[in-house]
């Protein structure tokens, strides 16, 4: 069974760099996408951006000058990086799987809460 | 950016009924749509994609269908686990978006 785990620090001070990494198992993380997506506090769902295990990577243009996708297929681990973080970027982040086809998001992290905040 | 609107944002119904949510994109997507269910403090799970196909595991109380930008979620015995809220996704095009979602309480 795929699982995914994201990780990485809950809190971030305003204009520095959200850093999150989602580690894969039950499965390799080759020959899928894998997204990002957040959920502020009581509000729906944003899909942030995508990359693929060769490193190619789609991002959504509303945050497209902040966001740094990457990928490590040895550690079966990919990652995000999201620049100049304000408090409108508080929310639950993320991780899932793109089934075959891309079709839909089939496995999800459990999420992860990043609050920013001095 | 394709917008998807869900209707309704909140729907109050009773075990045993048979519900619908309806997802409208605002261009074409042909059946790149899926549905999630959430509940709270939980990731979204899938259950339906291709805008018809069942998840595996997915209960067949759940059906999805398309008329032409229109979608629709069908739920033809709500059980009391089903009590959650459901997204609509678009997956045609880049950026992926979401509906804001549908509540479905217990009446």
């Amino acid at each position: 069974q795929v699982q995914l785990q994201e990780s990485g620090p809950g809190l971030v001070k305003p204009s520095e760099t959200l850093s999150l990494t989602c580690t894969v198992s039950g499965g390799s993380i080759s020959t899928y996408y894998w997204s990002w997506i957040r959920q502020p506090a009581g509000k729906g769902l944003e899909w942030i951006g995508r990359i693929y295990t060769s490193g190619s990577t789609n991002y959504n243009p509303s945050l497209r000058s902040r966001v740094t996708m990457s990928v490590d297929t040895s550690k079966n681990q990919f990652s995000l990086k999201l620049s100049s973080v304000t408090a409108a970027d508080r929310a639950v982040y993320y991780c899932a799987r793109s089934n075959y086809g891309d079709y839909a998001f089939d496995y999800w992290g459990q999420g992860t809460l990043v609050t920013v905040s001095s | 950016d394709i917008q998807m609107t869900q209707s309704p944002s909140t729907l109050s119904a009773s075990v045993g009924d048979r519900v619908t949510i309806t997802c409208r994109a605002s261009q074409s997507i042909s059946t790149w749509l899926a549905w999630y269910q959430q509940k709270p403090g939980k990731a979204p799970k899938l259950l339906i994609y291709k805008a018809s196909t069942l998840e595996s595991g997915v209960p067949s109380r759940f059906s999805g269908s398309r008329s032409g930008t229109e979608f629709t979620l069908t739920i033809s015995s709500l059980q009391p686990e089903d009590f959650a809220t459901y997204y609509c996704q678009q997956l045609n095009s880049y950026p992926y978006t979401f509906g804001q979602g549908t509540k479905l309480e217990i009446k």
